[in-house]
C-alpha cells in the first residue's frame, strides 16, 4: 500500500519550454506532498511543500514563479518547470506524507529532466 | 542552521566485509531519523529511529540512534554486491519536513 506514481520517468525538452511532472497517490489520500531535486552525486534537496487546496511553501532560494506547484486534489500534485534552462536539468522526486499508525513517507519513482 | 552530515562520503569494500555508516545531526525540534537506500531511482525506506539506544534490525542491516550525542549508525554485515547503493540519512522535524544528509556511496567489490 501507499504507492505514489510519478510521471514521466524521464523527459528531454528544449530550453525555454515548460515541463509538467505529475505525482499521483494511488491508494491513499496525500494531504501533503514534498518536492525534491537531486543533482548528480548530491543528496535530495527539498524544494517545496504542498498541501491540498492551499499554496505551496517554497524553501529558501527556490523560485516560486519558475517551479509552479499545484495540489488541487488529495491524489494529484504537479510540478511545472517553466521556461526551463539547462541548469534546471536534474532528478525531481515527489514524496507524500502518509499517516498509517505513525507518520511516514512514500516516494515517487522520480523524473529525470534534461534541458537542451 | 539545521544540518545532517554523513560519513564517509564514499566507501569501497570487498564482498563479505562489514560496514558502518555514520550520520550526525544538528536540528531543532527533532522527531525521528530515517535511513534510506537509493540505487538508480527513488529512495527506498530502511529504518525509522525515534528512541535512543534501541537497535532496529532487518536481515543483515541494523541501525541505532544516540539522541544525546546526536548521531546514528547503519551497519551492514556480510555485504553483497546488491548492497551497492547510496545510503541516505534524513531527519524529521516537528513540521514533518525531512532534511537529507549528503549520502554515503557504498560500492561492494565481488
Amino acid at each position: 500500500g501507499a504507492v505514489v506514481s510519478q510521471h514521466p520517468s524521464w523527459v528531454i525538452c528544449k530550453s525555454g519550454t515548460s515541463v509538467k511532472i505529475e505525482c499521483r497517490s494511488l491508494d491513499f489520500q496525500a494531504t501533503t506532498m514534498f518536492w525534491y531535486r537531486q543533482f548528480p552525486k548530491q543528496s535530495l534537496m527539498l524544494m517545496a511543500t504542498s498541501n491540498e487546496g492551499s499554496k505551496a511553501t517554497y524553501e529558501q532560494g527556490v523560485e516560486k514563479d519558475k517551479f509552479l506547484i499545484n495540489h488541487a486534489s488529495l491524489t494529484l500534485s504537479t510540478l511545472t518547470v517553466t521556461s526551463a534552462h539547462p541548469e534546471d536539468s536534474s532528478f525531481y522526486i515527489c514524496s507524500a506524507g502518509v499517516r498509517r499508525g505513525h507518520y511516514g513517507y512514500t516516494f515517487g519513482s522520480g523524473t529525470r529532466l534534461t534541458v537542451v | 542552521e539545521d544540518k545532517v552530515v554523513q560519513s564517509p562520503l564514499s566507501l569501497v569494500v570487498h564482498e563479505g566485509d562489514t560496514v558502518t555508516l555514520n550520520c550526525s545531526y544538528e536540528v531543532t525540534n527533532f522527531r525521528s531519523l530515517l535511513w534510506y537506500k537509493q540505487e538508480k531511482k527513488a529512495p527506498t525506506f530502511l529504518f525509522m529511529l525515534t528512541s535512543s539506544g534501541i537497535e532496529k534490525k532487518s536481515g543483515r542491516l541494523s541501525s541505532i540512534l544516540d539522541k544525546k550525542e546526536l548521531f546514528s549508525i547503519l551497519n551492514i554485515t556480510a555485504t553483497q554486491t546488491g548492497d551497492s547503493a547510496v545510503y541516505l540519512c534524513a531527519v524529521l522535524f516537528g513540521n514533518e519536513k525531512l532534511t537529507f544528509g549528503t549520502g554515503t556511496r557504498l560500492t561492494i567489490i565481488p
